[in-house]
């Protein structure tokens, strides 16, 4: 059974245009967390949040608590965007469980 | 600032040959964790530390020991490699529990043939 559930698994999208993905988790939570895995490999915290909305630049993170679900948009997609965004949740203390994640690409 | 930093990145491993693998932090953060991924699967927590001296098991311990003698260092060790440990293995640290952001290394790429 997985905790997290993430869609699409692949994304392919032409530069400028809206981007969403989804995450749907199963365990109550205090905070979900957005990740962004680099081509390259390296993993980085884009956001954590626990209700409504944050926006960081042209990336705006949503969650609805009451329905274990959060979003990930990303407005006017560029190339430098491509990469594999994560979702994860706080489970049983100190462990998280990690959605599979979403391989976005942007084309020129 | 250098923040996780991972070594080796890249490592060939016989089966049931041993290995050490080294995560150093340097924003004093409490909490220090290692995680394996693998293709079409999330990140899985194998061991992680909550303060210098401690460490507890994750989702996917077996096969692995950890070691975290010094606040800033948490040592991942294989004793007898197996290819199913064939892997990219992260670390990551955070300042407290898991609603903190968490800061990844860049991963070790490890293969067992």
């Amino acid at each position: 059974k997985n905790e997290v559930e993430q869609s699409p698994q692949n994304l392919t999208a032409q530069e400028g245009e809206f981007i969403t993905i989804n995450c749907s988790y199963s365990v109550g939570i205090s905070a979900l967390h957005w990740l962004q895995q680099h081509p390259g490999g390296g993993i980085v915290s884009l956001f954590m949040l626990s209700s409504g909305k944050k926006k960081h630049g042209r990336l705006i993170a949503t969650i609805n608590i009451q329905e274990k679900h959060s979003s990930l948009h990303i407005t006017a997609s560029h190339p430098r965007d491509s990469a594999v965004y994560i979702c994860a949740v706080p489970y049983n203390n100190n462990d998280m469980r990690f959605g599979a994640g979403t391989r976005l690409t942007v084309k020129p | 600032n250098a923040g996780v930093t991972q070594t080796p990145k890249f490592r060939v491993l016989k089966t049931g040959q041993s290995m050490t693998l080294l995560c150093a932090q340097d924003m004093n953060h409490e909490y220090m964790y290692w995680y394996r991924q693998d293709p079409g699967m999330g990140l899985r927590l194998i061991h992680y530390s909550v303060g210098e001296g401690t460490t507890a098991k994750g989702e996917v311990p077996d096969g692995y020991n950890v070691s975290r003698l010094k606040k800033q260092n948490f040592l991942l060790g294989l004793e007898s490699a197996a290819p199913s440990q064939t892997s990219v293995y992260f670390c990551a640290s955070t300042r407290g529990d898991r609603n903190q952001p968490q800061h990844f290394g860049d991963g070790t790429r490890l293969s067992i043939l």
